[in-house]
């Protein structure tokens, strides 16, 4: 199954703009969700179809998909958007989880 | 409020069985997709499995295929893991979950995979394989 690829950590400072990566072939022909999770909790949905916002999640959150690489996008990102970061999409049947990125907020 | 807590998790020794179940509310499970996705200590997210919302359609991880079986119970909102032939590397945290397309009639006999999305996830239940 294709894999997707995470830069396995990024360090933003707080009100700044942070982007998550997500690389896979073709990967822009497929939807994207992305996933929110902080120590010792369960996984959040912050992301689906690419770029669409569940209810609840704040609007500095965005996505796009093009090409070979999924973005998640955090504007004035907050201490509390400090979480690992997963993308997920499907392929061949298969749902696939990118390896995640930790996300440090300092 | 919508909510799926799982259970049946423990201590099992390699080569054993083990069966999760993910009690549902909130919501009218029939009509949704789920899943199992697990996470082993200090690892990232791993999908397991995902069932349609008739049941028919079931679609499992290459790492599991042939020992895991994933089923529900419309009836007593609840979804299933049966683990047979388990490995140390399936030790891990298993969590079920909730797809965020809702389905009707023949549309859940399978998986639309364009509006596939996790929206809610349970707390998660340990299972560790070790002699």
């Amino acid at each position: 199954s294709n894999e997707l690829r995470q830069p396995p950590s990024l360090s933003v400072s707080p009100g700044q703009t942070a982007s998550v990566t997500c690389s896979g072939d073709k990967l822009g022909e497929k939807y994207v969700c992305w996933y929110q999770q902080k120590p010792g909790q369960s996984p959040v949905l912050v992301i689906y179809q690419d770029s669409k916002r569940p209810s609840g999640i704040p609007e500095r959150f965005s996505g796009s998909n093009s090409g070979n690489i999924a973005t998640l996008t955090i504007s004035g990102t907050q201490a509390m958007d400090e979480a690992d970061y997963y993308c997920q999409a499907w392929d061949s049947s298969h749902v696939v989880f990118g390896g995640g990125t930790k996300l440090t907020v300092l | 409020e919508v909510q799926l807590l799982e259970s049946g998790g423990g201590l099992a020794q390699p080569g054993g069985s083990l069966r999760l179940s993910c009690a549902a509310s909130g919501f009218t499970f029939s009509n949704y997709v789920m899943s199992w996705v697990r996470q082993a200590p200090g690892k990232g997210l791993e999908w397991v499995s995902a069932i349609s919302g008739s049941g028919t359609s079931t679609y499992n991880a290459d790492s599991v295929k042939g020992r895991f079986t994933i089923s529900r119970d419309d009836s007593k909102n609840t979804l299933y893991l049966e683990m047979d032939s388990l490995r140390a590397e399936d030790t891990a945290v298993y969590y079920c979950a909730k797809d965020q397309a809702f389905c009707t009639g023949s549309s859940c006999s399978f998986i639309n995979i364009d509006y596939y999305a996790m929206d809610v996830w349970g707390q998660g239940t340990t299972v560790t394989v070790s002699s």
